[in-house]
């Protein structure tokens, strides 16, 4: 049973617009969230992360937010570019080195 | 800039064959990983290591075994490959295992393996 959870696997958003991709986790155990971001042929990269003390976290275009409440997690792109259109993972951390991924969502920012 | 190879992107294999992965970083981090992508479900954690000849099993090691004789390589073994071992293979590091903060994790390019 899948720890991690992203039930949308496409999304579709016109450039310039927010994007907003979603993740739900079922441990409350989980102290430490992440999203990596993979282009086709390459391995996911990190992009942004949170702890679970707290409940937004800023990088740029890139924010992600964390309700601990509902044990949900989105990351949200400003204004979202071309360059962006890829698939995203959201992992959350377990017991200092065991991370749980998400399925993926693949995002495609049209020009 | 951190650099995670795998010594293959496409690899081939008949059932019943002995397969060797290898993963190989640049900056010596302590931690290694090896995760398999399916879609539907993610990536999921076969083994990873945090030192050289340790290793932990992580969620699905059945069908595999780890080898890290030295700092920067860390093999998958697929002792008899099997069909429902075909999949994408990503190998990861990250800088520490003594500190309790979260390293970030750099993947390799993966290795894309078909059992036939």
């Amino acid at each position: 049973d899948q720890q991690v959870k992203q039930n949308s696997p496409s999304l579709s958003v016109q450039e310039g617009r927010i994007s907003i991709l979603n993740c739900d986790y079922t441990n409350s155990m989980f102290d430490y969230f992440l999203w990596y971001k993979k282009y086709p042929a390459e391995g996911p990269t990190f992009l942004i992360s949170i702890s679970s003390i707290k409940d937004k976290n800023e990088d740029g275009r890139f924010t992600v937010f964390l309700n601990k409440s509902a044990k949900h997690l989105s990351l949200h792109i400003v204004p979202s570019q071309p360059g962006d259109s890829a698939v995203y993972f959201c992992a959350a951390r377990y017991n200092f080195n065991k991370f749980y991924f998400g399925s993926g969502t693949k995002l495609n920012v049209k020009p | 800039d951190v650099k995670v190879t795998q010594s293959s992107r496409y690899l081939v294999k008949r059932t019943g064959e002995k397969v060797f992965l290898e993963c190989v970083q640049d900056m010596d981090h302590e931690n290694m990983f090896w995760y398999r992508q399916d879609p539907g479900l993610g990536l999921r954690l076969i083994y990873f290591s945090y030192d050289v000849k340790m290793k932990e099993k992580g969620d699905i090691p059945e069908g595999y075994s780890v080898s890290r004789e030295k700092k920067e390589r860390f093999s998958l073994i697929l002792e008899s490959a099997s069909t429902n071992q075909t999949s994408m293979y990503l190998c990861a590091s990250s800088l520490s295992s003594t500190s309790r903060r979260t390293d970030t994790q750099y993947f390799g390019p993966g290795t894309r393996l078909t059992v036939l």
